[in-house]
């Protein structure tokens, strides 16, 4: 069935150190991965993507690693600042650009000074 | 950077009353969506729409909801008969043929 979840449903960082939120996947034909990430009050804001045939992708300060073989999914946050504090979902979605998309549970990250 | 609209930002109904939330997606997408977020919980699909029509749709939306477009910019979620349980977040999307989905900042519906 459709599942993406996630380890932990709280995180706590120091300001300044790096971030690390895990995400587990359970259909082995899924291709194509997002991570979210949402403020108070908000919607969900992209993040960076990653589809099945690659195993990292590096944007601004994020990195999404993707471990086929276990199917696993993590989002790195370098030098986590006060503004990252959010929740995060990692979700996956079908290759279409109609497809909808299945989110996980979420991680809250929170920044501590 | 173009946006999806969503009003109103908070809506309070009786239960058993009909409830439209209105979305402006991105003026050049094709593909729209509303999901959903209970307090807590974790964003829910529920229905996908194009080209005038329903393309996919969830469990959750049953024959209580329906979506339209009722003109060249709106696309409406209507709630016929609203129940306790529909109090929630939702959220309106949008994508074009290159991508670019793209989620607005939700309606907070509460029924009481």
């Amino acid at each position: 069935g459709e599942s993406v979840g996630l380890h932990l449903p709280t995180l706590s960082v120091q300001e300044g150190d790096n971030s690390i939120i895990n995400c587990a996947y359970s259909n082995s034909a899924s291709d194509y991965f997002i991570w979210y990430k949402q403020e108070s009050g908000k919607g969900p804001q992209f993040i960076i993507d990653i589809r099945s045939n690659m195993d990292k992708r590096q944007g601004q300060r994020v990195t999404v690693l993707l471990n086929k073989t276990v199917k696993h999914l993590s989002l790195q946050i370098a030098a986590t600042q006060p503004g990252d504090s959010a929740v995060y979902f990692c979700a996956e979605k079908g290759y279409s650009s109609a497809s909808k998309i299945i989110f996980g549970s979420g991680t809250r990250l929170s920044i501590r000074p | 950077e173009p946006e999806v609209t969503q009003t109103p930002s908070h809506q309070v109904t009786q239960m058993g009353q009909e409830v439209i939330l209105r979305c402006v997606p991105i003026s050049n997408h094709l593909y729209f969506y509303w999901y959903r977020q209970i307090l807590g919980q974790k964003v829910e699909f529920l229905v996908s729409f194009y080209n005038n029509e329903i393309s996919e749709k969830s469990e959750i939306f049953d024959d209580q909801f329906s979506v339209e477009r009722p003109d060249g910019s709106n696309f409406t979620l209507k709630i016929r008969s609203t129940k306790l349980e529909d109090s929630a977040m939702y959220f309106c999307a949008s994508s074009g043929e290159q991508g670019g989905y793209t989620f607005g900042s939700g309606t907070r519906l509460t029924v009481v």
